[in-house]
């Protein structure tokens, strides 16, 4: 019964490969997110979804693709790793997409590029 | 262009005293706050928030108070327990963005 479940918990891959890591949320709620947490513990905000619409894209390299099926789940696609890619990606939900609403956030992905 | 700055990295505090953890922003603009508590190897999860609109939210053991002339907000734990031991973050946003702004966290130690 987890509410925001993301696959795989940990990833190590090498350069230059392509990786995605996958998102489900049980919640019904309307927008869900990518936050990356780097090195300095820094979490900040990679794309958000809103009804399989594009929100934000917050200067993220193209290489880095969100997909969306359906509003309960929402993929990231990585694309030619490089070593700075090295972090922890949250994926997150809330009820509405104002801002106002708690995000509910999965248990991360600890992506290793080496 | 860090909004949102918690300039504490660590706190330690014995079992049963009160923990106060601070966040300070930048952006005024920013109305809504909240804090998320985090443990290893989970996500964040949230604590507690509070409208600009107010300058004290109380749940429980956990009160969070906002002074928006200072831009300042804290988090009190009275009494502290040695399971309240995690990283805390605090976290901002302005009503019609679809953004958290967070800070880079605190981690509290409880003491037993």
């Amino acid at each position: 019964d987890t509410a925001v479940s993301q696959t795989p918990k940990y990833l190590v891959t090498q350069m230059g490969n392509d990786k995605s890591i996958k998102c489900e949320q049980n919640l019904g709620h309307d927008t869900m997110y990518w936050y990356k947490q780097d090195s300095k513990k820094f979490l900040k905000i990679m794309f958000s979804y809103n009804n399989k619409e594009l929100i934000i894209n917050e200067t993220v390299p193209n290489r880095f693709s969100p997909k969306s099926p359906d509003k309960a789940h929402l993929n990231l696609h990585i694309n030619s790793l490089e070593l700075g890619d090295s972090a922890v990606y949250f994926c997150a939900s809330s009820q509405t997409g104002t801002g106002v609403s708690p995000l509910h956030f999965g248990n991360g992905t600890r992506l290793t590029v080496t | 262009d860090q909004q949102v700055k918690q300039n504490s990295p660590s706190l330690s505090v014995q079992e049963g005293r009160i923990s106060i953890l601070n966040c300070d922003y930048t952006n005024s603009m920013f109305d809504y706050f909240l804090w998320y508590k985090k443990y290893p190897a989970e996500g964040p999860t949230f604590l507690i928030s509070i409208s600009s609109i107010k300058d004290k939210n109380e749940d429980g053991r956990f009160t969070v108070f906002l002074n928006k002339s200072a831009k300042h907000l804290s988090l009190h734990i009275v009494p502290s327990q040695p399971g309240d031991s995690a990283v805390y973050f605090c976290a901002a946003s302005e009503t019609g963005a679809n953004n958290l702004f967070f800070g880079t966290g605190t981690r509290l130690t409880v003491i037993p």
